[in-house]
């Protein structure tokens, strides 16, 4: 089993729709979560950090179930501009590995 | 400007040849990191360093060495042990406390013919 599974797409939505992805990690000792985005041949670049009692910047609201080990990423009123990858990342306190996801792809349509 | 730089941009090398990887930071980051890309995938777990002169294999270190003898250089050596070269490779950084996100390099392309 992977330590970090995204559904890998893609997410095809209409502009202003709402799309949501999960992300589930299997190491109950992981401590820090992410979100990272990335355009094609491009670096990542982090979208938002997860915290316990979950988290909104604008349009993005991320939310963290460490009971069933999973986080999830909320984006209302979907634009254009949003379609990219969007990564999981899971960072391991004791030893600061990251790890990331392989990535749920979104494609948002005029 | 503080950040974290990967030279060259594209790189090609012929097979069986060793290849360096270059990142350097200087946003006084204690941790580093080296992943691989293909396409359509993931990013995937090369090597990571928490310190100077320490460093932790990742999923796929086989293939690879890396050094870290001062703190804001972090190269990667693609050998000729490393069956399939050619992918994208991105170099991170971070602050070491639990929170603290990763910022990545540009990352280079690595072409082996």
């Amino acid at each position: 089993r992977k330590e970090v599974e995204q559904d890998p797409g893609p997410f095809n939505v209409p502009e202003g729709a709402t799309v949501a992805f999960n992300c589930t990690y299997s190491n109950s000792a992981s401590q820090s979560f992410f979100w990272y985005r990335q355009d094609c041949r491009k670096e990542p670049k982090l979208l938002m950090s997860v915290y316990s009692s979950g988290n909104e910047d604008g349009r993005f609201t991320a939310q963290l179930n460490r009971a069933s080990q999973y986080i999830s990423l909320l984006i209302r009123d979907s634009k254009l501009s949003d379609s990219a990858t969007y990564l999981c990342v899971v960072k391991m306190d004791s030893s600061y590995k990251l790890i990331f996801g392989s990535g749920t792809r979104l494609l948002v349509r005029p | 400007d503080g950040g974290i730089t990967q030279s060259p941009k594209y790189l090609f090398r012929k097979e069986g040849q060793n290849v360096t990887l270059s990142c350097e930071q200087n946003l006084n980051h204690d941790a580093m990191y080296w992943y691989r890309q293909d396409p359509g995938q993931g990013l995937r777990l090369i090597y990571y360093s928490q310190i100077v002169n320490d460093f932790q294999k990742g999923d796929i270190a086989e293939g690879y060495s890396v050094s870290r003898e001062k703190k804001e250089s972090f190269p990667l050596t693609v050998t000729s042990a490393q069956k399939n070269p050619t992918a994208f490779y991105l170099c991170a950084s971070s602050l070491i406390q639990g929170t603290a996100e990763a910022f990545f390099g540009q990352g280079t392309r690595l072409t082996v013919v």
